[in-house]
C-alpha cells in the first residue's frame, strides 16, 4: 500500500515569514494529493489540493508543488499570519488501492506575532 | 446545509459495552469513511465505502464493523471496545470521481473506553 510520510512535525515561523511543509509518497499510481488544515479542537478542512497531471497550484497566498519524478509534494504558505496557526495534513489516493485515502502524521504550525 | 453529521460527540463506556456512533451525510455522496485521530499518528483510515454496500477496510479496521444499507448513513460499530480503542473519530463523506475526492468532515468523536 501507499506511505506518506510529513516532514516537519512542528514548523514555528515569524508572522509575515514564509512556510514549507513536505510530504513523500511511495506509490506512484497515486493521483491525487489534498492539504487539509485543522485547528485546535476543529475538524480537518481542505485548502487545497493537486493532481497528478498538474506540477503547481496556486490560491492567494497557499501553493501546492508536485515532483512525480521524485514522488513528493509540498505546501507553501507565504506571508503567514498568527491565523494560519494549525494543524495541517497532506494525504494521497488514487494508486493501487482503490478507495484508499492516506494521510501524513501532520504538521502543526506555530505562527508568532 | 450541506453537512456531515455524527452522534454522540462525547461518549465514555467500558470494555465490552457494545456500542454504534452513527454518521449522517446530506450531500448525495458516493464516497463514505471513518478516521480515527490520535496524538502523533494523524488521520488514519478505518473503513470505507465507495457506495451502498459497498465497504472495505482500511489501515486499522480491527475491533471495528460498518455497513452502509443507505447512501446517507455510515454508521462505526464497535461490538466489544476496548482501552486501546479510546480516540477522537472522525466520518468524511465525498463524491466519487474514480476516487475520492474533497472530503468533508463531520465534527467528530470524542470516545473513552474504561
Amino acid at each position: 500500500g501507499e506511505n506518506v510520510e510529513q516532514h516537519p512535525s512542528t514548523l514555528s515561523v515569524q508572522e509575515g515569514d514564509s512556510a514549507v511543509i513536505k510530504c513523500t509518497y511511495s506509490d506512484s499510481a497515486s493521483n491525487y494529493f489534498p492539504w487539509y488544515k485543522q485547528e485546535l479542537g476543529k475538524r480537518p478542512q481542505l485548502i487545497i489540493d493537486i493532481r497528478s497531471n498538474v506540477g503547481e497550484k496556486k490560491d492567494q497566498r497557499i501553493a501546492v508543488t508536485l515532483n512525480k519524478t521524485a514522488k513528493h509534494f509540498s505546501l507553501h504558505i507565504t506571508e503567514t499570519q498568527p491565523e494560519d496557526s494549525a494543524v495541517y495534513f497532506c494525504a494521497a489516493s488514487g494508486g493501487s488501492t482503490l478507495g484508499r485515502l492516506y494521510f501524513g502524521r501532520g504538521t502543526q504550525l506555530t505562527v508568532w506575532p | 446545509e450541506a453537512q456531515v453529521t455524527q452522534n454522540p460527540r462525547y461518549l465514555i463506556t467500558v470494555t465490552g459495552k457494545k456500542l454504534t456512533v452513527t454518521c449522517s451525510q446530506n450531500m448525495n455522496h458516493e464516497y463514505m469513511s471513518w478516521y480515527r485521530q490520535d496524538p502523533g499518528l494523524g488521520l488514519r483510515q478505518i473503513y470505507y465505502s465507495m457506495n451502498v454496500e459497498v465497504t472495505d477496510k482500511g489501515d486499522v479496521p480491527e475491533g471495528y464493523k460498518v455497513s452502509r444499507k443507505e447512501k446517507r448513513n455510515f454508521p462505526l460499530i464497535l461490538e466489544s471496545p476496548s482501552p486501546n480503542q479510546t480516540s477522537l473519530y472522525f466520518c468524511a463523506s465525498s463524491l466519487w470521481v474514480g476516487g475520492p475526492e474533497t472530503q468533508y468532515f463531520g465534527p467528530g468523536t470524542r470516545l473513552l473506553v474504561l
